[in-house]
């Protein structure tokens, strides 16, 4: 697609309950980011793919975190068992490789918010 | 993790002032240092990918200069408009991670 999409676009869950937010990447940009917002907090990195080598996954703040790149296309954040510290912006960003020279190009995020 | 800040926290301009404000990341180990603005309710947009120490980007009224032997960048926006109006976020690159953003400085100009 010419941009990169993100859905929902916001989500209200209760605590303890799943939730799934998908990605989907600008066509052809082997690099996918995740990153996060929380009130008052620069952007937090989470997670990140490149092609098909393991997923850097140091920035995952628990083990309720986790993601998947399907084909190398679109990716998945799953959250379970949402607290409400997770309300947060969940950001979404591809690049064409990670030392990209033209930065990355993010989606419009998806605001999440735990009561 | 590398330690970014950005200053100032936040800054309220009138329509038509000159205003900057400043990156600072740790020189060693430096790639890239990349600029992006955030708008409300928008996505952020890249401004400047700048590699080089003593370099100098424009883009429009903004523009941005780069040290990278003291570990510094600086953001300038020329007469400022309302629709300048976002949040302003830096992130150093080291070449073996992801980007690691500031906390950015945010800019309301007042028409």
């Amino acid at each position: 697609g010419a941009g990169v999409s993100q859905s929902p676009s916001n989500k209200v869950t209760e605590k303890g309950k799943d939730v799934e937010l998908r990605c989907d990447p600008i066509s052809g940009h082997t690099a996918l980011y995740w990153y996060r917002q929380s009130l008052g907090q620069g952007l937090e990195f989470l997670i990140y793919f490149q092609g098909n080598s393991a997923p850097d996954k140091s920035g995952l703040p628990s083990d309720r975190f986790s993601a998947e790149r399907t084909g190398g296309s679109v990716s998945t954040l799953t959250i379970q068992r949402t607290q409400q510290e997770d309300s947060a912006v969940y950001l979404c960003a591809s690049s064409l490789d990670r030392r990209t020279h033209h930065g990355y190009t993010f989606g419009s995020g998806t605001r999440l918010t735990v009561v | 993790i590398l330690n970014v800040e950005q200053s100032p926290q936040s800054l309220h301009v009138q329509e038509g002032d000159s205003t900057n404000f400043t990156c600072s990341f740790p020189s060693s180990n430096f790639y890239a240092l990349h600029w992006y603005r955030w708008e409300t309710a928008k996505s952020p947009e890249a401004l400047f990918v700048m590699t080089l120490n003593g370099d100098e980007k424009k883009k429009g009224r903004i523009s941005a200069t780069l040290n990278t032997k003291e570990g510094y960048s600086y953001l300038y926006i020329k007469g400022s408009q309302p629709e300048d109006s976002a949040t302003y976020l830096c992130a150093p690159y080291s070449g073996y991670s992801t980007l690691t953003f500031g906390k950015g400085t945010m800019l309301l100009v007042s028409p």
